[in-house]
């Protein structure tokens, strides 16, 4: 059974940074494109960005307005995702999930498995 | 960005009733089209991929249709169950984006 388990979220002030952590179980985790999906508080679903496996590159994508603030990395030895967070803004706000799914038409497509998301409050 | 807009908003129905939620897409985006389901407090499950695909486990009351720019889903009789969020989202380009979502009510 696949297995997300993220951790990491806190409440942090704005301007200050923070990595999440996703430690993921039973699948070949260097095998697998990751991502990482948000949502706000009573609000909807939002793509954070993922990354490729090493063996594609290790190379990542993210939502434009976040990319120079947000940075997406992987530790195949820890079975492992990362969501490092700097500048943090009050719109940040958000459960920030871990997702993964199968490979489809030559990329991760959808998001088959889900963990139970973090939450991350940026606040004075 | 292609943004992806659902209609309705929200939506009541009864037990038994046929539902059907519609996705429109800014542009083309041929098949590559997912409907998740969440429930309050809950992460997102996916319902259908590929526009019709149904996931493993999802019962056969949900089914999906459409191309190009226009999608529906579609729940033959709703269960008490089926009271949720739904979302649609494209998966042909990044960013991948979803739709603001559909809360359905069993009334």
């Amino acid at each position: 059974e696949v297995q997300l388990v993220e951790s990491g979220g806190d409440l942090v002030k704005p301007g200050g940074s923070l990595r999440l952590s996703c430690a993921a179980s039973g699948l070949t985790f260097r095998n697998v494109w990751m991502s990482w999906v948000r949502q706000a508080p009573g609000k909807g679903l939002e793509w954070v960005g993922l990354i490729n496996t090493i063996a594609a590159g290790g190379t990542t994508d993210s939502a434009a307005p976040l990319k120079d603030r947000f940075t997406i990395s992987r530790d195949d030895s820890k079975d492992t995702l990362y969501l490092q967070m700097n500048g943090l803004k009050s719109d940040d706000t958000a459960v920030y999930y871990c997702v993964t799914g199968d490979f489809r038409g030559g990329m991760l497509r959808y998001f088959d498995y889900w963990g139970q998301g973090t939450l991350v409050t940026v606040s004075s | 960005d292609i943004q992806m807009t659902q209609s309705p908003s929200s939506v009541s129905a009864s037990v038994g009733d046929r539902v059907t939620i519609t996705c429109r897409a800014s542009q083309d985006i041929s098949y590559w089209l997912a409907w998740y389901q969440q429930k309050p407090g809950k992460a997102p499950k996916l319902l259908i991929y590929a526009v019709s695909s149904l996931q493993s486990g999802v019962p056969s009351r949900f089914s999906g249709s459409g191309s190009g720019t226009d999608f529906s889903l579609t729940i033959s009789s709703l269960q008490p169950e089926d009271s949720a969020t739904y979302y649609c989202q494209q998966a042909k380009s990044f960013p991948y984006t979803f739709g603001q979502g559909t809360k359905l009510e069993i009334k």
